[in-house]
């Protein structure tokens, strides 16, 4: 069972936003504004695209943004596209040096 | 662009201990003063923090592993490690080698990782 809570699925139909949620405790995400977000694309590895809540790497569409509200953070995704179908995992730090994840959201693009 | 490959055996017996090695090239692993992490994925499965670690040694282990994991680094082969010991059918996963997207800190989390490894634990 993983640390964080996240929702098996998620879907939109292209252009649509789509927001998936990731419930933590009030010591991990609660507590710190360390929170990041993953797409991943079957076979293939992880790739950043949120950190520290809201902020994006280089050369990640600002299409995808992050927030948080107490306990829980969100990915938002703006003006879907197919290829933002794909798993999306979320991480915090959980203090002591140790980060957890969550179990990940299928997203569909219908 | 810094690159990560890891390699080793893709099978372990049972009880023995699982290792394998990430080679950076692309960027020296001492360079910036990054933190080099282990992460892995049991098939179907969500990700799961291993541990890291920084050039001059220092570590930081998942504490529902701390008792069975050592990473290391060997810098003059720009290289780092995982050994995972006593192992089970539930370590069965691809692990995965990444590097920080920030220095000096793992709060940005990982912006450069390996392609993976598949390590099946059987007899």
């Amino acid at each position: 069972q993983s640390a964080l809570t996240q929702p098996p699925s998620a879907s939109g139909s292209p252009g649509q936003s789509v927001t998936i949620s990731c419930t933590g405790t009030s010591s991990d995400v609660g507590d710190y504004n360390y929170v990041s977000w993953y797409q991943q694309h079957p076979g293939k590895a992880p790739k950043l695209m949120v950190y520290e809540v809201t902020k994006r790497p280089s050369g990640v569409p600002d299409r995808f943004s992050g927030s948080k509200s107490g306990n829980t953070a969100s990915l938002t995704v703006s003006g879907l596209q197919a290829d933002d179908e794909a798993d999306y995992y979320c991480s915090s730090y959980a203090g002591n040096y140790n980060w957890v994840f969550g179990g990940g959201t299928k997203l569909t693009v219908l | 662009q810094v690159q990560l490959q890891e390699s080793g055996p893709g099978l372990v017996k049972p009880s023995q201990t699982l290792s394998l090695i990430c080679t950076v090239s692309g960027g020296s692993i001492t360079s910036g003063g990054y933190y080099w992490s282990w992460i892995r994925q049991p098939a179907g499965k969500g990700l799961e923090w291993i541990g890291r670690i920084y050039p001059n040694g220092e570590t930081n282990y998942n504490p529902s592993l701390k008792s069975r994991v050592t990473i290391s680094i060997d810098t003059s082969n720009n290289q780092f490690s995982l050994k995972l010991s006593s192992v089970t059918a539930a370590d069965t996963a691809v692990y995965y080698c990444g590097k920080d997207l920030l220095s000096g800190t793992s709060q940005g989390g990982i912006a450069n990782w390996g392609q993976g490894t598949l390590v099946t634990v059987s007899s």
